[in-house]
């Protein structure tokens, strides 16, 4: 079945770096989709991604739909306290009823 | 602007007891997906929902059913519970209409002892 590879699978870094991540996939995704989920909270949508190349922005977060359709990324700016948790890269097909498929999550920690 | 609205938050149960989870999905939306999320892992898709009609089907266990009502809220029955049901479950829905956004509850924790 489909699956996402997202990596990386957690980050260490200053208040005030820079982040990257990424995802990729054996198959072609219609829909790129990145949440952030905090402990115990359901996953909150973050940015949506619809055609192939896109680039959006949402504050200091930024992310792109790969044009071969099977990546994207996502980078968060000057982190903030506040960007710590978890961000799941999600992938849908082209049906109109197709399950989102998640990445494994990348667990952002920021340090003191 | 209404979200999609789980109940109830928390639930403990025995094993062998049967659960139910209750979902109401953003209005106008017309499907409806159920995940699970054990701790330190991925949400695993469940069973989901297109107009009242089952549209696809998960890793679900024989134990667990679900349904859509005719005011588009869903639930998901659990029975005969284990220890390995204990979870967060989401709902999320979304408007096929309006592109392929999905949004999601806040979770339904389930504790079996």
């Amino acid at each position: 079945g489909q699956q996402l590879n997202q990596s990386p699978q957690s980050m260490f870094i200053q208040e005030g770096e820079d982040v990257s991540m990424n995802c990729t996939s054996s198959s072609i995704f219609n829909t790129w989709l990145w949440y952030k989920q905090d402990p115990g909270e359901g996953p909150v949508l973050l940015i949506a991604l619809y055609k192939a190349g896109e680039l959006t922005s949402n504050g200091r977060l930024t992310a792109q739909f790969g044009i071969t359709r099977k990546d994207s990324f996502l980078n968060i700016s000057a982190s903030i306290p506040s960007d710590v948790g978890i961000y799941f890269c999600a992938g849908q097909g082209r049906n109109r009823d197709d399950k989102i498929i998640f990445g494994k999550g990348t667990r952002l920690h920021i340090l003191p | 602007a209404a979200g999609v609205i789980q109940s109830p938050r928390h639930l403990i149960k025995e094993k062998r007891e049967t659960a139910t989870l209750k979902c109401y999905p953003i209005p106008r939306h017309d499907t409806v997906y159920w995940y699970q999320q054990g701790p330190g892992q991925d949400p695993q898709f469940l069973i989901s929902f297109y107009e009242k009609m089952q549209s696809d089907k998960g890793s679900i266990p024989d134990r667990f059913s679900a349904q859509q009502f005719s005011d588009y809220h869903s639930e998901l029955n659990m029975s005969s519970l284990e220890l390995g049901d204990s979870a967060l479950y989401f709902c999320a829905s979304r408007w096929t209409g309006a592109g392929n956004t999905i949004y999601f509850g806040e979770g339904s924790w389930l504790t079996v002892v």
